[in-house]
Protein backbone atom coordinates (compact mmCIF):
# COMPACT_ATOMS: atom_id res chain seq x y z
CA UNK A 1 0.00 0.00 0.00
CA UNK A 2 0.71 3.89 0.13
CA UNK A 3 2.85 5.00 2.10
CA UNK A 4 3.75 9.05 3.25
CA UNK A 5 6.60 10.51 4.88
CA UNK A 6 6.44 13.67 6.18
CA UNK A 7 9.02 16.34 7.73
CA UNK A 8 10.25 18.10 9.58
CA UNK A 9 8.43 16.55 12.87
CA UNK A 10 8.48 19.98 14.54
CA UNK A 11 9.20 23.39 12.92
CA UNK A 12 10.02 26.32 14.98
CA UNK A 13 9.81 30.00 12.94
CA UNK A 14 9.75 33.70 13.76
CA UNK A 15 6.64 35.40 12.56
CA UNK A 16 7.22 36.76 9.07
CA UNK A 17 9.49 33.75 7.95
CA UNK A 18 8.73 31.34 5.40
CA UNK A 19 7.97 27.82 6.58
CA UNK A 20 8.24 25.00 4.18
CA UNK A 21 6.88 20.67 4.59
CA UNK A 22 7.83 18.01 2.92
CA UNK A 23 6.34 14.90 2.17
CA UNK A 24 7.08 11.66 -0.06
CA UNK A 25 4.58 9.01 -1.11
CA UNK A 26 5.45 5.57 -2.65
CA UNK A 27 2.71 4.80 -4.99
CA UNK A 28 3.74 6.15 -8.20
CA UNK A 29 -0.63 5.89 -9.30
CA UNK A 30 -1.55 8.63 -6.01
CA UNK A 31 -2.82 11.43 -7.97
CA UNK A 32 -4.07 13.58 -5.10
CA UNK A 33 -2.20 15.49 -2.88
CA UNK A 34 -4.05 17.50 0.26
CA UNK A 35 -2.69 19.43 3.15
CA UNK A 36 -5.17 19.58 6.19
CA UNK A 37 -4.56 21.79 9.27
CA UNK A 38 -5.08 20.72 12.44
CA UNK A 39 -5.44 23.63 15.48
CA UNK A 40 -6.03 22.92 19.03
CA UNK A 41 -8.72 20.94 20.14
CA UNK A 42 -10.07 20.42 16.54
CA UNK A 43 -10.04 18.17 14.09
CA UNK A 44 -8.26 18.41 10.78
CA UNK A 45 -9.26 20.41 8.17
CA UNK A 46 -8.51 21.05 4.53
CA UNK A 47 -6.10 24.12 3.27
CA UNK A 48 -5.31 23.12 0.06
CA UNK A 49 -4.74 20.29 -1.89
CA UNK A 50 -3.11 19.44 -5.86
CA UNK A 51 -3.99 17.03 -8.07
CA UNK A 52 -1.28 14.96 -10.55
CA UNK A 53 -1.67 17.16 -13.26
CA UNK A 54 -0.51 20.21 -11.92
CA UNK A 55 2.72 21.37 -10.45
CA UNK A 56 1.95 24.31 -8.26
CA UNK A 57 -0.85 25.27 -6.85
CA UNK A 58 -0.95 28.57 -4.55
CA UNK A 59 -3.65 30.37 -2.54
CA UNK A 60 -3.16 33.88 -0.82
CA UNK A 61 0.38 32.77 1.76
CA UNK A 62 -0.08 29.15 1.06
CA UNK A 63 1.59 27.09 -1.85
CA UNK A 64 2.21 23.31 -2.79
CA UNK A 65 4.58 21.57 -5.40
CA UNK A 66 4.60 18.35 -6.42
CA UNK A 67 7.23 16.63 -8.27
CA UNK A 68 6.06 13.23 -9.61
CA UNK A 69 9.23 12.19 -10.78
CA UNK A 70 10.31 12.08 -7.39
CA UNK A 71 7.92 11.44 -5.58
CA UNK A 72 7.29 14.44 -3.53
CA UNK A 73 5.49 17.26 -2.69
CA UNK A 74 5.66 20.22 -0.12
CA UNK A 75 3.88 23.00 1.61
CA UNK A 76 5.06 26.40 1.48
CA UNK A 77 3.57 29.34 4.04
CA UNK A 78 4.72 32.21 3.68
CA UNK A 79 5.14 35.73 6.27
CA UNK A 80 3.58 33.25 8.99
CA UNK A 81 1.64 34.36 11.65
CA UNK A 82 1.20 33.36 14.83
CA UNK A 83 -2.38 31.84 13.82
CA UNK A 84 -0.67 29.33 11.43
CA UNK A 85 0.77 27.67 14.24
CA UNK A 86 -0.87 24.07 14.00
CA UNK A 87 -0.28 20.70 13.67
CA UNK A 88 0.00 20.05 9.65
CA UNK A 89 -0.55 16.82 8.31
CA UNK A 90 -0.22 15.93 3.99
CA UNK A 91 -1.94 13.08 2.35
CA UNK A 92 -1.97 10.98 -0.82
CA UNK A 93 -4.45 9.13 -2.50
CA UNK A 94 -5.19 7.47 -5.61
CA UNK A 95 -8.73 9.28 -6.56
CA UNK A 96 -10.04 7.04 -9.16
CA UNK A 97 -13.42 5.91 -7.48
CA UNK A 98 -15.74 6.87 -4.60
CA UNK A 99 -13.99 3.91 -2.41
CA UNK A 100 -10.69 5.59 -2.19
CA UNK A 101 -8.88 6.28 0.78
CA UNK A 102 -6.42 9.47 2.09
CA UNK A 103 -2.81 7.83 4.15
CA UNK A 104 -1.73 10.17 5.81
CA UNK A 105 1.66 11.54 7.00
CA UNK A 106 2.70 11.78 10.74
CA UNK A 107 2.33 15.33 10.66
CA UNK A 108 4.78 17.95 11.54
CA UNK A 109 3.66 20.91 14.12
CA UNK A 110 4.68 24.33 13.14
CA UNK A 111 5.18 26.64 15.80
CA UNK A 112 5.58 30.52 14.86
CA UNK A 113 6.44 33.40 17.59
CA UNK A 114 5.67 36.37 17.38
CA UNK B 1 -21.28 24.66 6.88
CA UNK B 2 -20.59 20.81 7.12
CA UNK B 3 -20.99 19.89 10.81
CA UNK B 4 -19.60 16.49 12.03
CA UNK B 5 -20.62 15.78 15.83
CA UNK B 6 -18.99 13.22 18.17
CA UNK B 7 -20.54 11.71 20.81
CA UNK B 8 -18.30 12.87 23.84
CA UNK B 9 -15.06 14.49 23.79
CA UNK B 10 -13.60 13.01 26.71
CA UNK B 11 -14.18 9.48 27.57
CA UNK B 12 -12.61 7.00 30.10
CA UNK B 13 -13.68 3.25 30.06
CA UNK B 14 -12.13 0.11 32.15
CA UNK B 15 -10.32 -2.86 30.25
CA UNK B 16 -12.69 -4.95 29.41
CA UNK B 17 -16.24 -2.57 28.49
CA UNK B 18 -17.42 -2.58 25.54
CA UNK B 19 -17.06 0.94 24.08
CA UNK B 20 -19.60 2.89 21.64
CA UNK B 21 -17.93 6.14 20.20
CA UNK B 22 -21.25 7.98 17.97
CA UNK B 23 -20.32 10.07 15.00
CA UNK B 24 -22.89 12.21 13.21
CA UNK B 25 -22.91 14.65 9.97
CA UNK B 26 -25.42 16.69 8.84
CA UNK B 27 -25.22 17.33 5.42
CA UNK B 28 -26.51 13.90 3.63
CA UNK B 29 -22.66 12.68 2.79
CA UNK B 30 -22.51 9.01 1.41
CA UNK B 31 -18.93 8.63 2.80
CA UNK B 32 -17.54 7.75 6.49
CA UNK B 33 -14.23 7.37 8.19
CA UNK B 34 -12.69 5.92 11.36
CA UNK B 35 -9.24 7.40 12.37
CA UNK B 36 -7.32 7.31 15.62
CA UNK B 37 -4.54 9.78 16.32
CA UNK B 38 -1.51 8.72 18.51
CA UNK B 39 1.49 11.27 18.73
CA UNK B 40 4.16 10.41 16.50
CA UNK B 41 1.86 8.16 14.30
CA UNK B 42 -0.36 10.84 12.13
CA UNK B 43 -3.66 9.79 11.60
CA UNK B 44 -4.37 5.92 11.02
CA UNK B 45 -7.80 4.68 9.35
CA UNK B 46 -9.66 2.54 11.39
CA UNK B 47 -12.65 1.62 8.98
CA UNK B 48 -14.83 3.18 6.68
CA UNK B 49 -18.18 3.28 4.81
CA UNK B 50 -19.20 4.38 1.46
CA UNK B 51 -22.85 4.20 1.97
CA UNK B 52 -25.12 3.22 4.32
CA UNK B 53 -24.53 -1.03 5.74
CA UNK B 54 -21.35 -0.89 4.09
CA UNK B 55 -18.09 -0.98 5.57
CA UNK B 56 -14.33 -1.45 4.81
CA UNK B 57 -11.63 -2.12 6.97
CA UNK B 58 -8.70 0.24 6.92
CA UNK B 59 -5.69 0.07 8.01
CA UNK B 60 -6.05 -0.62 11.96
CA UNK B 61 -9.07 -2.69 12.07
CA UNK B 62 -8.16 -5.18 14.65
CA UNK B 63 -10.35 -4.88 18.01
CA UNK B 64 -12.83 -2.91 16.12
CA UNK B 65 -16.01 -3.29 14.49
CA UNK B 66 -18.34 -0.14 13.05
CA UNK B 67 -22.40 0.20 12.52
CA UNK B 68 -23.71 2.18 9.73
CA UNK B 69 -27.29 1.70 10.28
CA UNK B 70 -28.16 5.43 8.98
CA UNK B 71 -26.61 7.80 6.30
CA UNK B 72 -25.79 10.54 8.70
CA UNK B 73 -24.59 8.28 11.85
CA UNK B 74 -21.50 6.37 11.87
CA UNK B 75 -20.75 4.51 15.06
CA UNK B 76 -17.69 2.80 16.25
CA UNK B 77 -17.44 -0.04 18.40
CA UNK B 78 -14.68 -1.46 21.00
CA UNK B 79 -15.74 -4.95 21.85
CA UNK B 80 -13.89 -5.48 24.73
CA UNK B 81 -11.93 -2.02 25.27
CA UNK B 82 -8.21 -2.83 25.77
CA UNK B 83 -5.25 0.01 27.54
CA UNK B 84 -3.71 -0.14 23.82
CA UNK B 85 -7.02 1.30 22.75
CA UNK B 86 -6.14 4.77 24.40
CA UNK B 87 -6.41 7.36 21.70
CA UNK B 88 -7.92 10.16 19.59
CA UNK B 89 -10.59 8.88 17.63
CA UNK B 90 -11.88 11.13 15.05
CA UNK B 91 -14.87 10.32 12.62
CA UNK B 92 -15.07 12.46 9.08
CA UNK B 93 -17.41 12.36 6.20
CA UNK B 94 -16.83 13.05 2.52
CA UNK B 95 -19.73 13.59 -0.19
CA UNK B 96 -20.01 11.59 -3.11
CA UNK B 97 -19.90 13.27 -6.13
CA UNK B 98 -21.00 12.04 -9.42
CA UNK B 99 -19.71 8.47 -8.33
CA UNK B 100 -16.37 10.33 -7.44
CA UNK B 101 -16.03 11.11 -4.00
CA UNK B 102 -11.72 10.96 -4.09
CA UNK B 103 -10.97 14.40 -5.04
CA UNK B 104 -13.93 15.86 -2.57
CA UNK B 105 -13.16 16.83 1.02
CA UNK B 106 -12.89 15.23 4.14
CA UNK B 107 -14.75 17.18 7.26
CA UNK B 108 -13.77 16.01 10.67
CA UNK B 109 -15.30 15.83 13.79
CA UNK B 110 -13.79 17.09 16.97
CA UNK B 111 -12.66 13.91 18.06
CA UNK B 112 -12.63 11.66 21.14
CA UNK B 113 -10.45 10.94 23.75
CA UNK B 114 -10.64 7.91 25.18
CA UNK B 115 -8.82 6.73 28.24
CA UNK B 116 -8.50 2.96 28.68
CA UNK B 117 -7.45 1.87 32.38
Amino acid sequence: GENVEQHPSTLSVQEGDSAVIKCTYSDSASNYFPWYKQELGKGPQLIIDIRSNVGEKKDQRIAVTLNKTAKHFSLHITETQPEDSAVYFCAASKGDSGYSTLTFGKGTMLLVSP
Amino acid sequence: DVKVTQSSRYLVKRTGEKVFLECVQDMDHENMFWYRQDPGLGLRLIYFSYDVKMKEKGDIPEGYSVSREKKERFSLILESASTNQTSMYLCASRELAGGISSYNEQFFGPGTRLTVL
